[in-house]
């Protein structure tokens, strides 16, 4: 079973709203990141939130992370039709150990 | 600076035929990962590398499946007698383990097995 998974598989919103994406994840965790994929080729990381972190921006991107429900979100402001990707977060289940990925949230921005 | 290089990008190969895929890391990079991805889906791991310990293989689905890292730098991704199922985009990342570190992935090399 996926150790991070997220919520909703597929979202379409308009051109400068707001997205958002959650992750959930089973075990406990060293830090938790969020990458975007486009094009069904290379990831590129976006931010990384450690375990004694909550809140976390770069940008137009704000994660959060709540330990206590093993679940984090990803919020993009002000989308852009750029934007449009599919979003994984990852957790490593120990230091120096694998990371783990979700299925992934796909985001469409429709101009 | 350069960064993680997969080869080839595409390779299409026949079934039963076997096949090894290159994964050149960030210099220096500590750790690396091979992850595997079919079409839609997320990705699924399967071995892990760091420095000089034995490597993390639980990801690998068979033992057709192997892979190792020379001189702690270039990694080869070995399928044996490929299937059908084994078709997918394999991912190849680096990371420097130096405190919390992203992973720096690859464009991947898209596997068809016909």
């Amino acid at each position: 079973s996926q150790q991070g998974e997220e919520d909703p598989q597929a979202l379409s919103i308009q051109e400068g709203e707001n997205a958002t994406m959650n992750c959930s994840y089973k075990t406990s965790i060293n830090n938790l990141q969020w990458y975007r994929q486009n094009s069904g080729r290379g990831l590129v990381h976006l931010i990384l939130i450690r375990s004694n972190e909550r809140e976390k921006h770069s940008g137009r991107l704000r994660v959060t992370l709540d330990t206590s429900k093993k679940s984090s979100s990803l919020l993009i402001t002000a989308s852009r039709a750029a934007d449009t990707a599919s979003y994984f977060c990852a957790t490593d289940v120990g230091y120096g150990q694998n990371f783990v990925f979700g299925p992934g949230t796909r985001l469409s921005v429709l101009p | 600076g350069a960064g993680v290089s997969q080869s080839p990008s595409n390779k299409v190969t026949e079934k039963g035929k076997d096949v090894e895929l290159r994964c050149d890391p960030i210099s220096g990079h500590t750790a690396l990962y091979w992850y595997r991805q079919s079409l839609g889906q997320g990705l699924e791991f399967l071995i892990y590398f760091q420095g000089n310990s034995a490597p993390d293989k639980s990801g690998l689905p068979s033992d057709r499946f192997s892979a190792e890292r020379t001189g702690g730098s270039v990694s080869t991704l070995t399928i044996q007698r490929t299937q059908q199922e084994d078709s997918a985009v394999y991912l190849c990342a680096s990371s420097d383990t130096e405190g919390f570190s992203p992973l720096h992935f690859g464009n991947g090399t898209r596997l068809t097995v016909t």
